[in-house]
């Protein structure tokens, strides 16, 4: 079974300071890996996606994640995080060869001035 | 487009009454998931769809939920009867088997009383 492990599950930060949000995956095949965030009553906006290749991606808003698969994991950082940053943020994979997300518990990241 | 589209945004039932959520998928997409969120459990996979046809419904908790997909443009989940417990913020999501990565709706925050 695949399960998806978000270490915090909130992380309080000041404007413009950095940002590292973890996630670490358990699969017996390998993954697809997505970051998701989630708006105060929104539904959910990709963020970036690791299908392949360098393991360095970039994604929307300046944020990006780095894929190392002898560690199992998928951290998201921002080197400047702004008020608007502030939501709730969901790691994601599909497995090889299936279609469903399985995500994990969120990070509630509270940015404040 | 408009993207994936659920209805009604939100909704008070009653204790037993029946209740039914709406989603209009992207157009030309052709996988659909139903997700469930909660504060306890996250974002659960309650079934999805490839091509109007359940593949995996393992996530619906009990019988008193389903869900159909009459057409490629339309889905509903069934809730009946309504328990409390039910409360949650119901997510549709639809895919294309071009891409990798789901889009989701607004959600329904669903509240039973």
């Amino acid at each position: 079974a695949q399960s998806v492990t978000q270490l915090d599950s909130q992380v309080p930060v000041f404007e413009e300071a950095p940002v590292e949000l973890r996630c670490n995956y358990s699969s017996s095949v390998s993954v697809y890996l997505f970051w998701y965030v989630q708006y105060p009553n929104q539904g959910l906006q990709l963020l970036l996606k690791y299908l392949s290749g360098s393991t360095l991606v970039k994604g929307i808003n300046g944020f990006e994640a780095e894929f190392n698969k002898s560690q199992t994991s998928f951290h998201l950082r921002k080197p400047s995080v702004h008020i608007s940053d502030t939501a709730e943020y969901f790691c994601a994979v599909i497995p090889f060869g299936r279609t469903a997300l399985i995500f994990g518990k969120g990070t509630t990241l509270s940015v404040s001035s | 487009d408009a993207g994936v589209i659920q209805s009604p945004r939100h909704e008070v039932t009653e204790m037993g009454q029946e209740v039914t959520l709406r989603c209009k998928p992207i157009s030309g997409h052709n996988s659909l998931f139903w997700y469930r969120q909660t504060m306890m459990r996250g974002l659960e996979l309650l079934i999805y769809f490839n091509n109007n046809v359940p593949i995996d419904d393992s996530g619906m908790p009990e019988d008193r939920f389903s869900a159909k997909m009459p057409n490629a443009s339309f889905s509903t989940l069934k809730i009946q009867p309504s328990e409390p417990r039910d409360s949650a913020v119901y997510f549709c999501a639809s895919r294309s088997v071009r891409n990798t990565e789901a889009f989701f709706g607004q959600g329904t925050r669903l509240t039973v009383v």
